[in-house]
């Protein structure tokens, strides 16, 4: 059964800082990995999804890197801005090799600040 | 083009009710996926279903079921509602190619509070 774990829960830095988010999984027969960002009772908006014979997806300041053999991804945020502020999200789809369901498995998310 | 839209946008039910959720994916996509979302946590998977036929179902009681109607909309229905079904519901679409990558597209949600 996939696990995805994201590290830490809670993030809390000042404005400008350069950061990075965490996403580890059990299965690396994954077939890509989305990140999501989702503002306070909001829907999920997706950054960036990358595929498996991917090792690198960018788009601004965002970069995500997806390192399979050791079940690893990060999502890298330059110079934070106090609209960065929300929750991030990871998530791995089910392997192709397990069904015909297309469902995603989160992790519970990193909870970032940036303050001003 | 619209994104995935989802009605109601909140809904407050007492235990014991039954509710019903609406879903529009986005158009051309023909699968459409449902979440469940507790707050703090991480969305948990309930239905996939493709071209009218669910594909998936994830670890949920019998109290819930779903539909897709032949324009490819989707319905989330919950019976005897419970206090722990207070979540937000969340529905995703996607291309469902044979081969190829799927991103998922999430729709806004839909805030149920069971009293």
């Amino acid at each position: 059964k996939q696990e995805v774990t994201q590290i830490p829960a809670a993030l809390s830095v000042p404005e400008g800082e350069n950061l990075v988010l965490n996403c580890s999984f059990t299965d690396s027969a994954i077939y890509n990995l989305q990140w999501f960002r989702q503002d306070p009772g909001k829907g999920l908006t997706s950054l960036l999804l990358i595929q498996s014979s991917q090792r690198e997806q960018t788009s601004g300041r965002l970069n995500a890197s997806l390192d399979k053999s050791s079940g690893r991804s990060t999502l890298y945020i330059a110079a934070s801005q106090p609209g960065d502020s929300a929750t991030y999200l990871c998530a791995v789809p089910r392997p192709l090799s397990s069904g015909s369901a297309r469902q995603l498995t989160f992790g519970s998310g990193t909870q970032l600040t940036v303050l001003p | 083009d619209a994104g995935v839209t989802q009605s109601p946008t909140h809904l407050i039910k007492t235990r014991g009710q039954q509710v019903t959720l609406r879903c529009s994916p986005i158009s051309g996509h023909k699968s459409v996926s449902w979440y469940q979302q507790v707050l703090g946590q991480g969305p948990q998977f309930i239905f996939q279903y493709y071209e009218k036929e669910e594909r998936g179902r994830g670890n949920f009681p019998d109290r819930f079921s779903a539909r897709q109607f032949p324009n490819y909309s989707s319905e989330l229905n919950v019976n005897a509602l419970l206090l722990g079904d207070s979540a937000l519901y969340l529905c995703a679409s996607s291309l469902e190619p044979q081969e190829g990558y799927y991103e998922q597209y999430f729709g806004p949600g839909t805030r149920l509070t069971v009293t």
